[in-house]
């Protein structure tokens, strides 16, 4: 079936460390991708997203680019804040009736 | 910014009884969606609703779960009688386009967090 696989958290950085998230999928059709991101006490934000092949979706300083030969869809930020600190979410849909497949969430935390 | 939000933010039961999360959607959103969340797990699907119908439900939507837009702006979960596994943040989300879209965003709500005794 269609899933979402994202590396296992939590991750730990230091302020202005470069950020990697991997994030894999699969589907049985042409999905769109997105991050979504959950901060404390909050609820899921959409941070970027990606429709089609070689794509990037940027937002905020985050990047991911839609690889479909790869079929991996990984987010990227050059330099991570304290304010980062969230928990992530990869997500895919097929674009039907809406239906969202969310990976398992990799917890970020940034050290000052 | 329009908003998605969600009551009550917390909510204990016991086993067996009944419970309506409610929801209030950005206003202009016609497409809606709940997803829960088990600690440790993953987020999951449980329901899209639109124009008064489900339009879609997942394996875990079975007839002890019921959702409905008694108004213009509420939409609602209802679990009849619950279990011990329906323990979860149950999150509401809406969209002003209908999934088929590209352009379709999902706008989610912060989570009700249940718990069943």
């Amino acid at each position: 079936g269609d899933s979402v696989t994202q590396m296992e958290g939590p991750v730990t950085l230091s302020e202005e460390a470069f950020l990697t998230i991997n994030c894999t999928y699969t589907a049985t059709g042409y999905p769109s991708l997105f991050w979504y991101v959950q901060y404390p006490g909050e609820g899921l934000q959409l941070l970027l997203k990606a429709t089609k092949a070689d794509d990037k979706g940027s937002n905020k300083g985050f990047e991911a680019t839609y690889r479909k030969e790869t079929t991996s869809f990984h987010l990227e930020k050059g330099s991570v804040q304290v304010s980062d600190s969230a928990v992530y979410f990869c997500a895919l849909t097929l674009n039907q009736g809406g239906k969202l497949i969310f990976g398992q969430g990799t917890e970020l935390s940034v050290k000052p | 910014e329009p908003e998605v939000t969600q009551t009550p933010s917390h909510q204990v039961t016991q086993m067996g009884q009944e419970v309506i999360l409610r929801c209030v959607p950005i206003s202009n959103h016609l497409y809606f969606y709940w997803y829960r969340q088990i600690l440790g797990q993953k987020v999951e699907f449980l329901v899209s609703f639109y124009n008064n119908e489900i339009s879609e439900k997942s394996e875990i939507f079975d007839d002890q779960f019921s959702v409905e837009r008694p108004d213009g702006s509420n939409f609602t979960l209802k679990i009849r009688s619950t279990k011990l596994e329906d323990s979860a943040m149950y999150f509401c989300a809406s969209s002003d386009v209908p999934g088929w879209v590209l352009e379709e965003t999902q706008y989610f709500g912060p989570g009700t967090r249940l718990l069943v005794l």
